[in-house]
């Protein structure tokens, strides 16, 4: 089956030590997104790859950096954890959607939930 | 700034009753609405979708409505089942980019 596939689901790391999470997908899409979902708040986007071009959002932190080898692979690399980015990470994918409609269904893999001690 | 809210955190409903879930949203510039279905230990996945210049779309149990003068949008599920039992994530869509309400938790009683 295609699908969306995030390594390792838990992750604790220490605080300052940096850390670097996996996406892969089989569904050979386009874009790639990285989430950041805290405890009982709205996941919130970070920054996608559309194809090789990478597109920031304004309020992510410069901590977070990403890495997008090829199609099927994207990389979430976060420098210097400190215990504010404790949070489940959500990457998913999409189509192109240039064929003259932007909605865009999104495929989210199961996520990454990351401990910062 | 949070461009799509989600004010009932939870609601629990008997099975075969209706469940309703309300979703309302500040951003005109949205031309899609999604409800994501979150089961714990998985990803999100899609649900159902209505475009802007809808106001109904129904996929079998699930409906969806959409207010546009009231920024407003509502997931009926008729009738409950145990299954429904998830957190719900009402999203808007513009230029590939979705925004999230915070999720509403339902929980369907036998």
């Amino acid at each position: 089956d295609a699908m969306v596939i995030q390594n390792p689901r838990y992750q604790v790391t220490q605080f300052g030590k940096p850390v670097t999470l996996s996406c892969s997908q089989t569904l050979n899409h386009n874009v790639m997104y990285w989430y950041q979902q805290k405890s009982s708040q709205a996941p919130k986007l970070l920054f996608h790859y559309y194809d090789k071009d990478f597109n920031n959002e304004a309020d992510t932190p410069d901590n977070f950096q990403s890495r997008r080898p090829n199609t099927s692979f994207c990389f979430l690399d976060i420098r210097s954890p400190g215990l504010g980015d404790a949070a489940m990470y959500l990457c998913a994918t999409s189509r192109d959607a240039s064929g003259g409609s932007t909605y865009n269904e999104q495929f989210f893999g199961p996520g990454t939930r990351l401990t910062v001690l | 700034d949070q461009q799509v809210k989600q004010n009932s955190p939870s609601l629990s409903v008997q099975e075969g009753r209706i469940s309703i879930l309300n979703c309302d949203y500040t951003n005109s510039m949205f031309d899609y609405f999604l409800w994501y279905k979150k089961y714990p230990a998985e990803g999100p996945t899609f649900l159902i979708s209505i475009s802007s210049i809808k106001d109904k779309n129904e996929d079998g149990r699930f409906t969806v409505f959409l207010n546009k003068s009231a920024k407003h949008l509502s997931l009926h599920i008729v009738p409950s089942q145990p299954g429904d039992s998830a957190v719900y994530f009402c999203a808007a869509t513009y230029d590939y980019k979705l925004s999230f309400g915070a999720g509403t938790t339902v929980t369907v009683r036998a």
